[in-house]
């Protein structure tokens, strides 16, 4: 079945280096969301990219979706302890009679003050 | 007020007992989900409903029954309760079936032990 792989599993940086995760997917993707979920708590939307090789900014993160729509990014710029989270991609699958979100294995940011 | 609601947050029962997690969300949207969050953080669809009508079903046991008695609520009930059915349970909803952004309640958090 359809996977959706991210590294790093984990990521630990000094406050104020820049973080990035990476995104694969076995299979042509329709769309890609991002999603963060804070310790202990639950995942929030953060953006969708539909278009093969899209890129979107939120003041310091900066998403991309691959031209071939199998891979993206996350980018944070300038991290802040704020940032500190699992970030997860999950990819729009339109195969078959069922439309479902594939949530890649998500990377852990620890940021240190 | 919240969007998607669960109840219970923390469930700890003993293996061989049956539970339910219910789920409310009053976003007026059309699709759910149950989603099922084991201890590596993985976040794998369980189940989705459409006004009511059951459009995924993942390879899931059939100890687990998801019901929808209307389109603002969907419910998890597991029968026989093993070991390996803790983990933290997410309902979400959207507004399309075909993957709009999801929104997350706060997670039920099952402990069998």
């Amino acid at each position: 079945g359809q996977q959706v792989m991210q590294i790093p599993q984990y990521q630990h940086v000094q406050e104020g280096e820049d973080f990035t995760t990476y995104c694969n997917s076995s299979t042509t993707l329709s769309n890609i969301q991002w999603y963060k979920q804070r310790p202990g708590g639950h995942p929030v939307f953060l953006i969708q990219l539909v278009k093969s090789g899209e890129v979107k900014k939120q003041k310091r993160l900066t998403f991309q979706f691959g031209e071939a729509k199998k891979n993206s990014s996350l980018h944070i710029t300038a991290t802040q302890t704020t940032d500190v989270g699992t970030y997860f991609c999950a990819g729009g699958d339109y195969g078959g009679a069922t439309n479902k979100l594939i949530f890649g294995t998500g990377t852990l940011l620890a940021v240190q003050p | 007020d919240t969007a998607v609601s669960q109840t219970p947050k923390y469930l700890v029962t003993q293996m061989g007992n049956d539970k339910s997690i219910k789920c409310e969300q009053n976003l007026g949207h059309d699709t759910m989900y149950w989603y099922k969050q084991d201890s590596k953080k993985f976040l794998k669809i369980m189940f989705s409903y459409n006004n009511k009508e059951l459009i995924i079903n993942e390879t899931v046991p059939n100890r687990f029954s998801p019901k929808s008695p209307d389109k603002a609520h969907l419910n998890l009930h597991i029968n026989s309760l093993e070991l390996g059915d803790s983990a933290v349970y997410f309902c979400a909803s959207t507004t399309s079936r075909n993957t709009g952004e999801l929104f997350f309640g706060e997670g039920s958090r099952l402990t069998v032990l």
